[in-house]
């Protein structure tokens, strides 16, 4: 009964594309994120939503849009895709309470051809 | 801002050796610190925490203490397995703040 879950966890697709990546917890947080994950590891606060509500916009080009229908999902849209783009992006969540641990989903490998 | 550092990779160490992988950070405030780690193809899990001042986290044999003088949190293991290759990431989060800061990871190898 997976926590955190994303789809798909992998994604092949070519330059100027675009393409979603989706997000669901059943943990009941309020919180959740999207993280990108470079080649040499390096995670980067992307977004982060509080029950519906957009709270963290990092400097993110435009192309790229979070949507939380429910406090339970937030998916990610990438328009016209770049190489830049390949990455692997991590959803997570987390209460809004306590030391906020982070419950983190498998993650989605991005790769743009 | 807050930020984290530590130490770069990656690391090799040969079964039963003493790990240590430095942290350090900079907050406004009063963070909580955390050590993650990722396992090859997986997400990020919590390894331990700690919440305020000479707290120590301790998990699976490793620990690490909150050290607010040296603005520290070194992870620290004593004997370390094959099954303890992953990458660790130092995090830390202030009470205010719905940011969790990563610091840039540190792979591990350990060899049989």
């Amino acid at each position: 009964d997976t926590a955190v879950s994303q789809t798909p966890k992998y994604l092949v697709t070519q330059m100027g594309n675009d393409k979603s990546i989706k997000c669901e917890q059943n943990l009941g947080h309020d919180t959740m994120y999207w993280y990108k994950q470079d080649s040499k590891k390096f995670l980067k606060i992307m977004f982060s939503y509080n029950n519906k509500e957009l709270i963290i916009n990092e400097t993110v080009p435009n192309r790229f849009s979070p949507k939380s229908p429910d406090k339970a999902h937030l998916n990610l849209h990438i328009n016209s895709l770049e190489l830049g783009d390949s990455a692997v992006y991590f959803c997570a969540s987390n209460e809004n309470s306590g030391a906020n641990v982070l419950t983190f989903g498998a993650g989605s490998r991005l790769t743009v051809l | 801002g807050n930020s984290v550092t530590q130490m770069e990779g990656p690391v090799t160490l040969s079964e039963e050796a003493f790990l240590t992988i430095n942290c350090t950070y900079t907050a406004t405030g009063y963070p909580s610190l955390f050590w993650y780690v990722q396992y090859p193809g997986e997400g990020l899990q919590l390894l331990l925490k700690a919440t305020k001042a000479d707290d120590k986290g301790s998990n699976k044999g490793f620990e690490a203490t909150y050290r607010k003088e040296t603005t520290s949190f070194h992870l620290e293991k004593g004997s370390v397995q094959v099954s303890d290759s992953a990458v660790y990431f130092c995090a830390l989060r202030t009470y205010n703040n719905n940011d969790m800061r990563f610091g840039a990871g540190t792979r591990l190898t350990v060899k049989p």
